[in-house]
């Protein structure tokens, strides 16, 4: 049963462009939610997380955006860069289960010159 | 952020027999967890470590077929115990950062059983 699904598996944009990642969930118990970034043969790298008590966090480039109505959230990259091509996945975690992460099945991105 | 070495980074084995991956973080952390990627497949958590207590393990995981070791606040092994084609996955170790807003990760252990 997957509780956070990520609906694009793939997703090509120019570069200087806005890259736009979706993710839904499903459990209305989960209060942060984590993206990352992995490289082939890499290990995820974290990029930017967010509170359910918020709607909105920023950091450089980075911006998630959180619409609990919907159970909905997303990852802007502003402006998409090359080295920015990579999986992108959405992770959510909930207070009852501590520290796990239920991790969506990625985005591959793909920033074009 | 935390600094995360794995070894090996990556064996093929043949079923039946064990591996043992071992994570090394730089900083003395409480919890350490253990995830898997199956090919084409999301992350899914297998346990978390605690040092000084055994390990918890999540639905569909047991301790004989994924035993781990947590010796001290700085290292974990996890062993794949009488492997068949379908462990063929990427073991990651990770570790929390501030609180549960942050999670980092170990760079994996991709392991191809024949």
């Amino acid at each position: 049963d997957q509780q956070v699904k990520q609906n694009s598996p793939s997703l090509s944009v120019q570069e200087g462009r806005i890259s736009i990642l979706n993710c839904d969930y499903t459990n209305s118990m989960f209060d942060y939610f984590l993206w990352y970034k992995k490289y082939p043969a890499e290990g995820p790298t974290f990029l930017i997380s967010i509170s359910s008590i918020k709607d909105k966090n920023e950091d450089g480039r980075f911006t998630v955006f959180l619409n609990k109505s919907a159970k909905h959230l997303s990852l802007h990259i502003v402006p998409s860069q090359p080295g920015d091509s990579a999986v992108y996945f959405c992770a959510a975690s909930a207070l009852n289960s501590g520290y796990a992460l239920n991790f969506g099945k990625g985005t591959s991105l793909l920033v074009t010159p | 952020s935390a600094v995360i070495s794995q070894k090996p980074s990556r064996d093929i084995c043949q079923r039946g027999t064990s591996l043992t991956i071992q994570c090394q973080v730089d900083s003395q952390v409480t919890m350490m967890f253990w995830y898997r990627q199956q090919p084409g497949q999301s992350l899914t958590l297998i346990a978390t470590a605690n040092q000084g207590s055994e390990a918890t393990y999540e639905s569909g995981f047991v301790i004989d077929k994924f035993p781990i070791s947590r010796p001290n606040l700085t290292f974990s092994t996890l062993t794949v115990s009488n492997m068949s084609p379908e462990d063929s996955s990427i073991y990651l170790c990770s570790v929390p950062g501030r609180g549960r807003e942050t999670q980092y990760f170990g760079p994996g252990t991709r392991l191809l059983v024949l």
